[in-house]
């Protein structure tokens, strides 16, 4: 079955330290992995497509399909990053619906 | 322009009532996805429409959920005869040609 887990619910850092939120999945064909961030009292929205292979917000993941992980890294984590990061799975040859991991809030201290 | 618009916001209803719940996507997006997101996990998938067809609800929990999108733009997520279980926020998706979806604000129902 497809699956994509984050095996951290929360991760705490001070301000200025790297970041790697986890991210891994398990899918048999050629999938389409993607960074979603919600913001205290916002809407889901796209961070980054792994198909991109763009920096956004000073954010990167890249897709290892041998340990099947896209992690998301950022190198100085900023208060502002402060959010619920999901990591999501989608299928080409299903209409393009999403499969979801359990998120990670990351809180980033000054 | 205006984004995804999710109505309403919030719903509380008693169990066993039925519940309506309305999607107007982004104008011109083809593909419309249904996500239900219990607290403290991530959405889980319910059902796609590709303009008015519904091309994948197996998602849907139980045969007291319903979707349509009759005219191919806005939708509507039916809950019959609701459930505490069913107590979670709803999110409606849009995309065009892409896989790049929009989302909703969502609807948070509660089940008494």
């Amino acid at each position: 079955a497809q699956r994509v887990t984050q095996p951290e619910k929360l991760l705490s850092v001070f301000k200025g330290a790297p970041v790697e939120l986890k991210c891994n999945y398990s899918y048999s064909g050629s999938p389409e992995l993607f960074w979603y961030v919600q913001y205290s009292r916002q809407r889901l929205q796209l961070l980054l497509r792994h198909i991109s292979r763009e920096s956004i917000k000073g954010f990167t993941a890249d897709l290892n399909k041998g340990e099947t992980s896209f992690h998301l890294k950022k190198p100085f984590a900023q208060e502002e990053d402060s959010a619920m990061y999901y990591c999501a799975l989608s299928f080409y040859n299903q209409g393009g619906k999403l499969i979801f991991g359990q998120g990670t809030e990351l809180s980033v201290k000054p | 322009g205006a984004g995804v618009s999710q109505s309403p916001r919030y719903k509380v209803a008693k169990r066993g009532q039925d519940v309506a719940l309305r999607c107007d996507p982004i104008s011109g997006h083809v593909s419309l996805f249904w996500y239900q997101q219990a607290l403290g996990q991530g959405p889980e998938f319910l059902t796609y429409f590709q303009n008015e067809a519904q091309l994948d609800k197996s998602g849907l929990p139980s045969d007291r959920f319903f979707a349509e999108r009759p005219e191919g733009s806005v939708s509507t997520l039916k809950i019959q005869r609701t459930q505490q279980e069913d107590s979670a926020v709803y999110l409606c998706a849009s995309s065009s040609a892409g896989l790049k979806q929009f989302f909703g604000p969502g609807t948070r129902l509660t089940v008494l």
